[in-house]
């Protein structure tokens, strides 16, 4: 059982280069989530996506998108990569009904030169 | 203002100290209740809940006041194994957490 899974772990961007981030869960989870990570800042929810199907924006959805490839994937997608997105991404699935207990990936680090 | 807030810190305490970090949140409608914990270069992974009641879990004590909106976590006996920032976290709605920036603790020998 691997939990939540991202590849890749870093990547190094230049400016205007576009890249997808991979996410994969394995507890069959409905609720799937992506965020970043800044110093100071705390996460912010870039998108998620309630079930297979759909997406909705977070609190700083302008410049990604994402698809929910099928239950188990959730991809996030840098079009054209600006040096504001360099953060530490992470992915997340929640634990159906009850309390909101969230499983994060490892997170990737992406730099944009 | 901050929808969570917390003292960034660091706190910097002795092995077997107890170490309070607190959170105040200003949506009144917030639902639940949480406590991550996140070592450095890594994912935040859920520490525990906290219930109006208050609850305990080991060394681990959390309150909550629905009146004052605020939080609190209390570590007993402290370990060097503690060391890392605590995430104060209030879901406010379905499928919407808000995360604090997180109290640094940092436990020494």
């Amino acid at each position: 059982n691997a939990g939540v899974t991202q590849t890749p772990k870093f990547q190094v961007l230049k400016t205007g280069q576009s890249m997808t981030l991979q996410c994969a869960q394995d507890m069959n989870h409905n609720s799937m989530y992506w965020y970043r990570q800044d110093p100071g800042m705390g996460l912010r929810l870039i998108y998620y996506s309630a079930s297979e199907g759909t997406t909705d924006k977070g609190e700083v959805p302008n410049g990604y998108n994402v698809s929910r490839l099928n239950k188990r994937e959730f991809s996030l997608r840098l079009e054209s990569a600006a040096p504001s997105q360099t953060s530490v991404y992470f992915c997340a699935s929640r634990t159906p009904g009850g309390r909101e207990t969230q499983y994060f990936g490892p997170g990737t680090r992406l730099l944009v030169l | 203002r901050k929808e969570v807030e917390q003292d960034p810190g660091p706190f910097n305490v002795p092995e077997g100290a107890t170490v309070a970090f607190n959170c105040t949140y200003s949506n009144s409608a917030s639902q639940s209740f949480f406590w991550y914990r996140q070592d450095c270069r890594k994912e935040p992974k859920l520490l525990m809940s906290v219930y109006s009641s208050g609850n305990e879990d080991g060394r681990f004590t959390a309150q909550l006041n629905r009146a004052s909106q605020y939080i609190s976590l209390l570590i007993r006996d402290s370990k060097l194994s503690d060391s890392a920032t605590y995430l104060c976290v209030v879901n406010v709605r379905a499928d919407k957490l808000i995360f604090g920036t997180g109290t640094r603790l940092q436990v020494f020998p």
